[in-house]
């Protein structure tokens, strides 16, 4: 089945500073990328995703990037803040699977003032 | 709209007994995935059902099964309840039947003792 790696585990940062978290999936079927922020004693909030026939998405300080030939998508969050602070999970969804999500180990992410 | 739900919100359980969770998915979404978040292996698929029927099953034993119902709300029960169970269950609807965008309810924090 699929499996998605993601790195790194933990990441701190300065305030105003750019943070990329980078994840690699196994199976070149999968077509969905979603992005998910958790913080602490909450549900996970979806920020962003991208499908395979997209390279590139942006939403305001977040965007994600796919490069499908080598199967590995990332998110960068530029200027971060505080409020950054969070559990970042990536997940792949494979053709054909349904709303099946395959979640990385999660980036503990620390915005430091 | 209001957003997915989930009752209870904490439950304590014994070993060998059983449990029901309930998911009430965004009015309109037909899809309910199942989740199962812990510390040791993070968010892991348990099921997903659309229009009543299971569409995908994940790695866990046959003591956790699921329902869905005509009106799109959904019920998973895990039977004979082991310490390992304890973990926060989330489950997230969506509108569309494949790759769609997933939301999450709040989740079910379960300790088994």
């Amino acid at each position: 089945g699929e499996n998605v790696e993601q790195h790194p585990s933990t990441l701190s940062v300065q305030e105003g500073d750019s943070a990329v978290i980078k994840c690699t999936y196994s199976d070149s079927a999968s077509n969905y990328f979603p992005w998910y922020k958790q913080e602490l004693g909450k549900r996970p909030q979806l920020i962003i995703d991208i499908r395979s026939n997209v390279g590139e998405k942006k939403d305001q300080r977040i965007a994600v990037t796919l490069n499908k030939t080598a199967k590995h998508f990332s998110l960068h969050i530029t200027e971060t803040q505080p409020e950054d602070s969070a559990v970042y999970f990536c997940a792949a969804s494979l053709t054909g699977g349904g709303n099946k999500l395959t979640f990385g180990t999660g980036t503990q992410l620390k915005v430091e003032l | 709209k209001a957003g997915v739900t989930q009752t209870p919100r904490y439950l304590i359980k014994t070993r060998g007994q059983q449990v029901t969770l309930s998911c009430s998915p965004i009015s309109g979404h037909r899809s309910v995935s199942w989740y199962q978040q812990t510390p040791g292996q993070g968010l892991q698929f348990l099921f997903e059902y659309f229009s009543e029927t299971q569409r995908n099953k994940g790695n866990f034993p046959g003591r956790f099964s699921g329902r869905q119902f005509s009106n799109s709300r959904s019920e998973m029960n895990v039977s004979t309840l082991e310490l390992g169970d304890s973990a926060l269950y989330l489950c997230a609807s969506s509108i569309q039947g494949a790759d769609g965008e997933q939301y999450f309810g709040p989740g079910t924090r379960l300790t088994v003792t």
